[in-house]
């Protein structure tokens, strides 16, 4: 079956460090990728996507590219902000979506001023 | 979350009592999903629906039973809750045609 393995942290880093947190995944076929982001007492928001390999996604400064020879979506940021804190899921889901998504246990992130 | 509603947010309850869970989308969206969050665990399907009256098991489905007679609900019944299932609990929809799924704000569930 399907599974995604992330670092579980807490992930502590000053402002204006860069940010990486990994994301490897196992998966039958040609999944597509996604980062979500939950800050505190909030729901799921989708950070950024991928559906095919060497496909990058971005937004709001982060980045992630979709590595199918290394099975890796690793989430990287150059400069984090304090506003950036917050719990960060890597996921995944097969070719259509239908079956819903697996997720990683999830990174917790905290930004130092 | 914009065309999703969770309700209620917060409901405390006792083992053995029963429980429903109701998600509410304003989307017309084909596909639904219930999920519960726990520390260490991350996120975790229990059902999923494809359609009015179309439902399928996810990871997680023991103890959990769901519904779907219109296309925008989508309900959760855990039938005698157990502390165990003391967690929080996210709807979500599929948008096909974007490739995105949205979630709900969650209900946070205690079993007391």
């Amino acid at each position: 079956g399907n599974s995604v393995t992330q670092m579980e942290g807490p992930v502590t880093l000053s402002e204006e460090a860069f940010l990486t947190i990994n994301c490897t995944y196992t998966a039958t076929g040609y999944p597509s990728l996604f980062w979500y982001v939950q800050y505190p007492g909030e729901g799921l928001q989708l950070l950024l996507k991928a559906t095919k390999a060497d496909d990058k996604g971005s937004n709001k400064g982060f980045e992630a590219t979709y590595r199918k020879e290394t099975t890796s979506f690793h989430l990287e940021k150059g400069s984090v902000q304090v506003s950036d804190s917050a719990v960060y899921f890597c996921a995944l889901s097969d070719v259509g979506g239908a079956d819903g998504l697996t997720f990683g246990k999830g990174t917790h992130l905290i930004i130092q001023p | 979350d914009a065309g999703i509603t969770q309700s209620p947010r917060h409901k405390v309850t006792e083992t053995g009592t029963p429980v429903t869970l109701r998600c509410h989308q304003t989307e017309n969206h084909r596909y639904m999903y219930w999920y519960r969050q726990d520390p260490g665990h991350g996120l975790r399907l229990i059902h999923y629906s494809y359609g009015v009256k179309d439902t399928d098991k996810g990871e997680v489905s023991d103890g959990y039973s769901v519904s779907r007679s219109k296309t925008e609900d989508f309900l959760l019944t855990l039938e005698s809750a157990t502390s165990s299932q003391t967690s929080v609990y996210f709807c979500a929809t599929l948008d096909r045609e974007k490739y995105g799924y949205t979630f709900g704000s969650g209900t946070r569930l205690t079993v007391v």
